[in-house]
């Protein structure tokens, strides 16, 4: 099963655009993240919003969260090429467990 | 530093082999995990282990096994049974169930020839 869908499953723009991707989940959650994957490399967390937050900055990186339509968004700004990757988000299939599941990923291309 | 460590980086089996992954972390991580991948696609949950000796299944467990003897190792073993075992697997711990934060290996490629 998977917890998370990403829309869209690609995305292409210009350096110096902003890039959007949404994340659905299913279930209730505590917390929901946000990953990197370089291609053929492991995944870096880039950020972790927890349920009574609806909104969370780490630099260039902004993520929202709504509960009531079990939505989380990233959106990142000014994008270099160097952001080019997939993106992930994962959350705890049921709040308090360690059953992490991942979505299916959006892989963002950043044109120089 | 502190990391988790996956190997061998690429391998190569015949049909019909079993063949162990490794996975070793020095963070000191209760949970870890162990992931596939597949060209093109998301993450599937194969495997899990909340504490040593206690581990549970995931999502797509068939044909594979798993061992949690020491908090630092969890290898994950492809058996024959699994029918259709080239992926990419990878390798995850955490601290905590809401600690948020999932460290991963770098990887292992396994090819079945």
């Amino acid at each position: 099963s998977q917890q998370g869908e990403e829309d869209p499953q690609a995305l292409s723009i210009q350096e110096g655009e902003n890039a959007t991707m949404n994340c659905s989940y299913k279930t209730s959650i505590n917390n929901l993240q946000w990953y990197r994957q370089n291609s053929g490399r492991g995944l870096v967390h880039l950020i972790l919003i927890r349920s009574n937050e609806r909104e969370k900055h780490s630099g260039r990186l902004r993520v929202t969260l709504d509960t009531s339509k079990k939505s989380s968004s990233l959106l990142i700004t000014a994008s270099r090429a160097a952001d080019t990757a997939s993106y992930f988000c994962a959350s705890p299939f049921l709040s308090g467990t360690y059953k992490y599941i991942f979505g299916t990923g959006t892989r963002l291309k950043v044109l120089a | 530093d502190g990391g988790i460590t996956q190997s061998p980086k690429y391998l190569f089996r015949k049909e019909g082999q079993n063949v162990t992954l490794s996975c070793e972390q020095n963070l000191n991580h209760d949970a870890m995990y162990w992931y596939r991948q597949d060209p093109g696609q998301g993450l599937r949950l194969i495997y899990y282990s909340q504490i040593v000796n206690d581990f549970q299944k995931g999502d797509i467990a068939e044909g594979y096994s798993v061992s949690r003897e020491k908090k630092e190792s969890f290898p994950l073993t492809v058996t024959s049974a699994q029918k259709n075992p080239t992926a990419f697997y990878l390798c995850a711990s955490i601290g905590g169930w809401n600690t948020g934060e999932l460290f991963f290996g770098e990887g292992s490629r396994l090819t079945v020839l």
